[in-house]
């Protein structure tokens, strides 16, 4: 069974500071892990995704994460927050079918 | 440019009607994926498809139901809309193949009342 725990239901950063957004996972498999952005009222654009290649993986927007296998994580990071990064950010886990859990969501405020 | 389309973006029907929500893929993948948003919980798989006439019960799949008759369509119906099924409701489509990405529509907002 797979599963992910976002740690944080909300997030809140002064814009030009440090971004993180914590996830870890559970898988029966080497997991695929992605993240999502979604902004108001809009669908799911992915921010980036690891498949067991480099395990820092760089993303659109400045956004980067690392897969930790031995703390089972996969935490989001952005150096220097912006305004438009304000949205909720979905963790995600894939396996066998590439069938997607996600975790429940973190919202992101970016206060100025 | 490729993309994926779901209609209508918002609906409103009485508790009991059958109501069935549309989305359309021009990436020509053969994965296809229902979820439904709701507060607190994320995305949570309904149903899903790799490829025609094959169909798969997600972890919430209780009183709905797709067909997949083509590659670039997957519709979701709802037999008797309940207020519980009151939700935002997202398709998806991927490339076959592990770690592919799920490319995801706009969403249908739909209310029963």
């Amino acid at each position: 069974a797979q599963s992910v725990t976002q740690l944080d239901s909300h997030v809140s950063v002064s814009e030009g500071t440090p971004v993180l957004l914590r996830c870890n996972y559970s898988s029966s498999y080497s997991p695929s892990l992605f993240w999502y952005v979604q902004h108001p009222n809009k669908g799911l654009q992915l921010l980036l995704k690891y498949t067991s290649a480099a395990t820092l993986v760089k993303g659109i927007n400045g956004f980067e994460a690392e897969f930790k296998k031995s703390e089972t994580s996969f935490h989001l990071t952005k150096p220097s927050a912006h305004m438009s990064d304000a949205a909720e950010y979905f963790c995600a886990v894939s396996g066998r079918g590439n069938k997607l859990v996600f975790g429940a969501g973190t919202i992101l405020r970016v206060k100025s | 440019d490729a993309e994926i389309t779901q209609s209508p973006r918002h609906k409103i029907t009485e508790t009991g009607r059958q109501v069935t929500l549309a989305c359309h893929q021009t990436w020509n993948h053969n994965n296809m994926f229902w979820y439904r948003q709701d507060l607190g919980h994320g995305l949570r798989l309904i149903h899903y498809s790799y490829g025609v006439q094959d169909t798969n019960k997600g972890e919430v799949s209780d009183g709905y139901s797709v067909s997949r008759s083509n590659t670039e369509d997957l519709p979701l119906t709802l037999e008797s809309a309940a207020s519980s099924q009151t939700s935002v409701y997202f398709c998806a489509s991927s490339e076959s193949g592990r770690g592919e990405t799920q490319y995801f529509g706009p969403g249908t907002r739909l209310l029963v009342l």
